[in-house]
């Protein structure tokens, strides 16, 4: 089976840097994805690290180390607009390479 | 930019009824799947479908659930008898291919209420 820990809730400034952590458990694991999820609507892809390291894609920031079964997302210069729901999703081999979610971090941007 | 279409974007049916719900997916696209989030909760896949045919269902999706391609562009999900704990967001995506480099594109969803 599969288990994803993300923490439930973070709060931070507009402006600040905020790290979400994911840690996973899985027996056949490919790589790990992050989405976005305002309120009401769907998620939207972030990005995807099947190697260890830091994919960097403007704001945002998406690390990954398969030996500790642990990956973050990072988000910088935050703005009101990145207040959201953050899912980690492992692909997983169990799951014939599809998605499994994390439970999700909700992110509050305060001014 | 090319999006995924879902209809209707609200459903409320009565316990023991049949629901359709409908998807639109990329047109280039060759993979395509359901997943469904209970309200306040996380997102769980439910199937993918690739070929005219399912390629990977959880254990969510049981009998009563089936998924069909009936023409080029269209991609069904339908729950036979509806139960009360089928009530959730059903979300339906799709990708250009298995790989996920770039992700999946993901609908708005339909928002289904069993009453």
């Amino acid at each position: 089976g599969q288990s994803l820990e993300q923490p439930s809730e973070v709060t931070a400034v507009e402006g600040a840097i905020v790290q979400i952590n994911c840690t996973y458990q899985t027996s056949g694991f490919y790589g790990l994805s992050w989405y976005q999820q305002h309120d009401g609507g769907a998620p939207t892809f972030l990005s995807y690290n099947a190697l260890d390291g830091l994919e960097e894609t403007g704001r945002f920031s998406s690390f990954l180390s398969r030996s500790d079964s642990y990956g973050y997302l990072l988000l910088q210069e935050l703005q009101m607009k990145d207040s959201a729901s953050y899912f980690c999703a492992v692909r997983d081999r169990d799951y014939g390479q599809n998605f499994v979610f994390g439970p999700g971090t909700r992110l509050s941007v305060l001014p | 930019e090319p999006e995924v279409t879902q209809t209707p974007s609200h459903q409320v049916t009565q316990m023991g009824q049949e629901v359709i719900l409908r998807c639109v997916p990329i047109s280039n696209h060759l993979y395509f799947y359901w997943y469904r989030q209970i309200l306040g909760q996380k997102v769980e896949f439910l199937v993918s479908f690739y070929n005219n045919e399912i390629s990977e269902k959880s254990e969510i999706f049981d009998d009563q659930f089936s998924v069909e391609r009936p023409d080029g562009s269209n991609f069904t999900l339908k729950i036979r008898s509806t139960k009360l704990e089928d009530s959730a967001m059903y979300f339906c995506a799709s990708s250009e291919e298995g790989s996920s480099n770039y992700g999946y594109t993901f609908g708005s969803g339909t928002r289904l209420t069993v009453v």
